[in-house]
């Protein structure tokens, strides 16, 4: 069973950087590793609905960016340790939020439903 | 980007309701809708994707329907562990998108 869970999260100034890591357990199985999955990241502010953030291709060469963090984030991953990365600069208090890594339904989908979610790391933007 | 609004925003029901949540598309995707329940201070799960099918270990009151650009999520009989929000997410388009949620509460 996959399981995924986030760390990195806190507290930072407008302006600042933060870089969020997640880590996946239980990616092999099936002659399907962690480097099959595409991943995904998933926010959600203070009492508000879910947000799609960016998504990345499993080779880590492709990757997507929601409008609001397209040029400010940058995703990628390391197939070797099983992790996946969000690197968050020039942060605003807007992106304050939970984020959530995901993976999708079918593994190795960019664009899909999300059938395992890390349990989120509270990123708060403030002065 | 397709929108998603979901109907109603928030309802009251009791253990047993027949409970319906709607969730409309701005344009037409194909089926490829999914739900979550999020309980507070939890992630997601999901429970439906590709509009009708039951993800593993989904209770069979769960239950979902449509086309187009309208989806229905249907709870048979609501049990005390359902009350939480629901969201609608449609995966036709990039990006794919959420609807705002519908928070099911205790009457």
């Amino acid at each position: 069973e996959v399981q995924l869970l986030e760390s990195g999260g806190g507290l930072v100034q407008p302006g600042g950087s933060l870089r969020l890591s997640c880590t996946a357990s239980g990616v092999t199985g099936y002659g399907v590793t962690f480097r099959n999955y595409a991943m995904s990241w998933v926010r959600q502010a203070p009492g508000k609905g879910l947000e799609w953030v960016s998504s990345l291709s499993g080779s880590g060469g492709d990757t997507y960016y929601a409008d609001s963090v397209k040029g400010r984030f940058t995703i990628s991953r390391d197939n070797s340790n099983n992790m996946l990365y969000l690197q968050m600069d020039s942060l605003r208090v807007e992106d304050t939020a939970v984020y959530y890594c995901a993976k999708p339904l079918v593994v190795t989908a960019i664009v899909e439903a999300f059938d395992v979610w890390g349990q989120g790391t509270m990123v708060t933007v403030s002065s | 980007d397709i929108q998603m609004t979901q109907s109603p925003s928030s309802l009251s029901a009791s253990v047993g309701d027949r409970v319906t949540i709607t969730c409309r598309a701005s344009q037409g995707i194909s089926n490829s809708l999914a739900w979550y329940q999020q309980k507070p201070g939890k992630a997601p799960k999901l429970l439906l994707y590709t509009t009708s099918r039951l993800h593993s270990g989904v209770p069979s009151r769960f239950s979902g329907s449509g086309s187009g650009t309208d989806y229905t999520l249907t709870i048979s009989s609501l049990q005390p562990e359902d009350f939480a929000t629901y969201y609608c997410q449609q995966y036709y388009g990039t990006p794919q998108t959420f609807g705002p949620g519908t928070t099911v509460e205790i009457k």
